[in-house]
């Protein structure tokens, strides 16, 4: 599986977008992006996920360059509810459904 | 919310002693699968599922073991526990042919003295 690259933290304001980017210099064609989020100590929740075009969905938006060497995920408008940690993973496509998870990117939201 | 129980929550036990946690979903997804998370390492994948009594071990699986007898439980066992155990465990479920999207539970907190 391709290897991800993220930042270890980042901070953001409130009400402003936070972009988190991730490097998978290494992925292959048939391999997805995919974001999932840990709050605190829950259980991680999925976010978006993409192939090689964008994606939006309620949550978030999945920007993925043309080479597909690397992604941005964007919460629009940040709110403290999203301080956690984000993860990007790259993963297979059909057939397997196992996801490897990095240490992410713990993402703090500032009033 | 996906329908994931984990029991249970917290557990502390002593080195040695036998430990059972049950993951249990009511969302009849074929693929269940049990991590455990440790500070500095991530989430790591011990064991997983992709059928009744179908298993298959993860990136972590020494002193672990798991059974699924039913479409809805999958229990991971540690024979005799060890202070290298101590951990918080979630169990996950997917269903193939969809977005391959995993529904994490809440967690399992526990503490080998």
């Amino acid at each position: 599986d391709a290897k991800t690259t993220q930042p270890t933290s980042m901070d953001c304001a409130e009400g402003r977008a936070a972009n988190l980017p991730c490097n998978h210099s290494t992925i292959s064609g048939n391999e997805y992006v995919y974001w999932y989020r840990q709050i605190h100590s829950q259980g991680p929740q999925y976010i978006i996920h993409g192939l090689k075009n964008n994606e939006t969905n309620e949550m978030a938006s999945l920007i993925i360059t043309e080479d597909r060497k690397s992604s941005t995920l964007i919460l629009p408008h940040a709110t403290l509810r999203d301080t956690a940690v984000y993860y990007c993973i790259v993963r297979p496509g059909a057939g397997s459904y196992q996801l490897t998870f990095g240490k992410g990117t713990k993402l703090s939201v500032i009033p | 919310d996906a329908g994931i129980t984990q029991s249970p929550r917290h557990k502390v036990t002593e080195t040695g002693t036998p430990v059972t946690l049950r993951c249990h979903q009511t969302e009849n997804h074929r693929y269940m699968y049990w991590y455990r998370q440790d500070p500095g390492h991530g989430l790591r994948l011990i064991h997983y599922s992709y059928g009744v009594k179908d298993t298959d071990k993860g990136e972590v699986s020494d002193g672990y073991s798991v059974s699924r007898s039913k479409t809805e439980d999958f229990l991971l066992t540690l024979e005799s526990a060890t202070s290298s155990q101590t951990s918080v465990y979630f169990c996950a479920i997917s269903e193939p042919g969809s977005t391959g999207e995993l529904f994490f539970g809440e967690g399992s907190r526990l503490t080998v003295l």
